[in-house]
This record gives C-alpha cells, sequence and structure tokens, in this order.
C-alpha cells in the first residue's frame, strides 16, 4: 500500500498568513492526489483534485502543486474559515490511502 | 445535485456484522465513470478509505479489512450496501459514503456520515 505522509501534523497561524501543507507518498503516485478540508463534525470537503486542479467553488487562495511524491497544499492568505484540518489522499492504485492529517490552528 | 445518506445502526456488539446502506440520488451508477466509495473516521483519528464500487461491478478493498468487507450495489434502488463482519470496539468510527470520478479517483461528493459505536 502507498502511505502518504503530511507535515507538520499541526501548524499554527494568523489571518492573512500564507500557509504551506506538505505531502509525500511512498511511491510515485504522478498527479492522482487530492486535498480536502474537514471542520469538526463535518464531512470533508474537496479543495484540489489531480494536484493542482482547484474544485468549482473553492476560492482561489488555495492552491496546489507537485508531482510523484512531493505535493503542496498553499493558502496564500489565510481567512478565520480556514481553521480546520487537512487531509490529501492518492488515487494512483488501490487501496486509496489518506495521510494523517494536519490541523491548522489560530495562533 | 448529488445528495449521499448513510443509514445503519448506530450501536453493534463485538463480533456482530455491520451493514450499511448508502443511498444517493443526482447520479446513477449505471452511468459509465461513476463509483462509490466508503470511508471512515475514529473519533479523533483521520480518515481511511475502505472500499469502493464501480459502475461496472468492479470492486476495491482495503487491504487490512478485505476479508471482513463486502460491497454492493443495487442500481434501481440508488444504494450501495457496505457489510463489516467480526465487528471489534476499535471499529468504532464515523462512516462515510461518498462519490467518486474514476477518472481521476477524488471524491467529489459526501454523506453526511453515520456513527458507529461497537460495545457490549
Amino acid at each position: 500500500d502507498i502511505q502518504m505522509t503530511q507535515s507538520p501534523s499541526s501548524v499554527s497561524a494568523s489571518v492573512g498568513d500564507r500557509v504551506t501543507i506538505t505531502c509525500r507518498a511512498s511511491q510515485g503516485i504522478s498527479s492522482w492526489l487530492a486535498w480536502y478540508q474537514q471542520k469538526p463534525g463535518k464531512a470533508p470537503n474537496l479543495l484540489i483534485y489531480t494536484a493542482s486542479s482547484l474544485q468549482s467553488g473553492v476560492p482561489s487562495r488555495f492552491s496546489g502543486s507537485g508531482s510523484g511524491t512531493d505535493f503542496t497544499l498553499t493558502i496564500s492568505s489565510l481567512q478565520p474559515e480556514d481553521f480546520a484540518t487537512y487531509y490529501c489522499q492518492q488515487s494512483n492504485s488501490f487501496p486509496y490511502t489518506f495521510g494523517q492529517g494536519t490541523k491548522l490552528e489560530i495562533k | 445535485q448529488v445528495t449521499l445518506r448513510e443509514s445503519g445502526p448506530a450501536l453493534v456488539k463485538p463480533t456482530q456484522t455491520l451493514t450499511l446502506t448508502c443511498t444517493f440520488s443526482g447520479f446513477s451508477l449505471s452511468t459509465s465513470g461513476m463509483c462509490v466509495s466508503w470511508i471512515r473516521q475514529p473519533p479523533g483519528k483521520a480518515l481511511e478509505w475502505l472500499a469502493r464500487i464501480d459502475w461496472d461491478d468492479d470492486k476495491y478493498y482495503r487491504t487490512s479489512l478485505k476479508t471482513r468487507l463486502t460491497i454492493s450495489k443495487d442500481t434501481s434502488k440508488n444504494q450501495v450496501v457496505l457489510t463489516m463482519t467480526k465487528m471489534d470496539p476499535v471499529d468504532t468510527a464515523t462512516y462515510y459514503c461518498a462519490r467518486i470520478i474514476s477518472s481521476s479517483g477524488h471524491i467529489d461528493y459526501w454523506g453526511q456520515g453515520t456513527l458507529v459505536t461497537v460495545s457490549s
């Protein structure tokens, strides 16, 4: 199975900050990577798919990049509603796997 | 508008079999490229992908749970059913069903989730 490792596990930031979250795959997954945002008690919400494609309706301050084994999710200017937990997920091969999550907290 | 809703027991006893039903609308599982997956999340922990069923009835499972999981579909009812045998307290989690587009494998729509507690 492909292991997905996110870093950091948690990060504290302020409104207006630029934040980058990293996801590393244990083997190459081309661009078959998605990013999700999850708020407490809610289902995850798709942000980015195929590594860099922005899901319809998601603010443009969210962006994704990378291919192969290393990927990043960047939030260009944090807004209050962005404080949540973020997960990456690979769909290169079965079984699909998620990262362990990155919790973005208010500083 | 795509919606998915999970249903099933909130409490099961250890060793019992769990049966969850996902009822969806806004798409058809007979349409090429459409898939439904189950994902779970233990309290305070990360998401775990469990299984996927495709429009052509192909099925895929989480490696560590492959012997305990069965996914099936009833296209006429717009339903997908997941069964998990030999339930254990470590299987306590919120279980989500979700739609996947096979061409990219990302999950574009999620159900609200249903909490299943395993306890005697």
